[in-house]
């Protein structure tokens, strides 16, 4: 597609289940990125993934959160056992990395999560 | 940690006047990258300066970089009620790929 892709837009979740979000990155883009983000806050780094690995996921709060590419394309990020803390709008992006540095990213309009 | 940190927090200003946003930041970077968020959904790209630039232009946006510094400004001349947003530094390391955003910005341009 033209941009990125997040789904759902919206999800509450009771505490203790588990979540999926889906990323759609923008076709040839060979570099994706989660964040998440509180109200009225700074991103928070999460993970990034350069083609199907991940060489950074210094940001994943606790071992309840794991994310995942395949092919290349799609990420899913999964919260296990969710938290109220959890609570956010988790946005992922996706950037062209030509001469190996990221040139800027295009942003999807974000999951927002509420654990009630 | 947020490496980039921007001031001031907030800023309101009337229609026509100009906005300047700082962001200061810890370590080496490749480049330095100021985004705009409306509605507290997805960012939008804005401008790029690399760390061997020292000021870059794009319409009404102005960034400067100072590396002895570690920081880097944005102008908005000529504000419009438009412009009403959040603004974002975001800075690139020198291994390129990871990128840190600080608090941000939040500009109120009255009409």
């Amino acid at each position: 597609g033209a941009g990125v892709s997040q789904s759902p837009s919206n999800k509450v979740t009771e505490k203790g289940k588990d979540v999926e979000l889906r990323c759609d990155p923008i076709s040839g883009h060979t570099a994706l990125y989660w964040y998440r983000q509180s109200l009225g806050q700074g991103l928070e780094f999460l993970i990034y993934f350069q083609g199907n690995s991940a060489p950074d996921k210094s940001g994943l709060p606790s071992d309840r959160f794991s994310a995942e590419r395949t092919g290349g394309s799609v990420s899913t990020l999964t919260i296990q056992r969710t938290q109220q803390e959890d609570s956010a709008v988790y946005l992922c992006a996706s950037s062209w990395t030509g001469q190996g540095t990221n040139y800027g990213y295009t942003f999807g309009s974000g999951t927002r999560l509420t654990v009630v | 940690s947020q490496q980039g940190e921007e001031d001031p927090q907030a800023l309101s200003i009337q229609e026509g006047e100009n906005a300047t946003m700082n962001c200061s930041y810890k370590t080496s970077i490749n480049n330095l990258q100021w985004y705009r968020q409306n509605s507290g959904r997805g960012l939008v790209h804005l401008i790029l300066i690399r760390s061997n630039e020292r000021e870059k232009h794009s319409g009404r946006l102005r960034v400067t970089l100072d590396t002895s510094k570690k920081s880097s400004s944005l102008l908005i001349t000529a504000s419009r009620a438009a412009d009403t947003a959040s603004y974002f530094c975001a800075t690139v390391n020198t291994g390129g790929f990871k990128t840190i955003f600080g608090a941000g910005t939040r500009l109120f341009v009255k009409a």
